[in-house]
């Protein structure tokens, strides 16, 4: 099983509907979410971050967080073509004495107009 | 405030040779960790460096080595290239070692033939 999981789309939606995007992680002991949006030929830029249960609210972006099941989401509302982009979750946890961050393998999102 | 540079932008080389990649992180971050990234594997983990000293380490074998100097400068090292380490090499700096949100340069592509 890998550390962090996410399915890798691509996952299209229409232009102005809500875009959700998941991942879950194995690692009970993680400490902190992270959203990170790459966008083609570019580099990962952190959009969220979320470190308690609930709902963190950032402009049209939500992150949810439920550490009982192991999940994190990034919920778009009023999803734009700027939106089409890949989205990293990343999570962070404690190993062999250090901090590391643990990447997943990202979720392709289209936006159509 | 200028960002996280990386040096060069792209690379090709042949199987066998060596590759040295710089990074210079954000002005007064100390953490500098590198990461690898392919369509398959997502983004992995190499390693961290803080004050000069590797703080963390990924699952790559002992061809992939770093140094960070006492100006935070990074440079990673790959020895002995095989095709499978063609990827984009991301930095990505922060403030202290462990810190969670990280800022990423614009990566070396590196193109092994």
């Amino acid at each position: 099983q890998k550390e962090v999981e996410q399915n890798s789309g691509p996952l299209s939606v229409p232009e102005g509907a809500i875009a959700s995007l998941n991942c879950t992680y194995s690692d009970r002991g993680s400490q902190s979410f992270f959203w990170y949006r790459q966008y083609s030929g570019k580099s990962p830029e952190l959009i969220m971050s979320i470190y308690s249960n609930g709902d963190k609210e950032d402009g049209r972006f939500t992150a949810q967080l439920n550490k009982a099941s192991q999940y994190v989401s990034l919920l778009i509302r009023d999803s734009q073509p700027s939106d089409s982009a890949t989205y990293l979750c990343a999570v962070t946890s404690y190993s062999g004495g250090y901090q590391k961050v643990t990447f997943g393998t990202g979720t392709k999102l289209q936006v159509i107009p | 405030k200028a960002g996280v540079t990386q040096t060069p932008r792209y690379l090709i080389k042949t199987r066998g040779q060596q590759v040295t990649l710089s990074c210079s992180p954000i002005s007064g971050h100390r953490s500098v960790s590198w990461y690898q990234q392919t369509p398959g594997q997502g983004l992995q983990f190499l390693f961290e460096y803080f004050s000069e000293t590797q703080r963390n380490k990924g699952n790559f074998p002992g061809r992939f080595s770093g140094r960070q100097f006492s100006n935070s400068r990074s440079e990673m090292n790959v020895s002995t290239l095989e095709l499978g380490d063609s990827a984009l090499y991301l930095c990505a700096s922060s403030l202290t070692a462990g810190e969670s949100i990280q800022y990423f340069g614009a990566g070396t592509r590196l193109s092994v033939l």
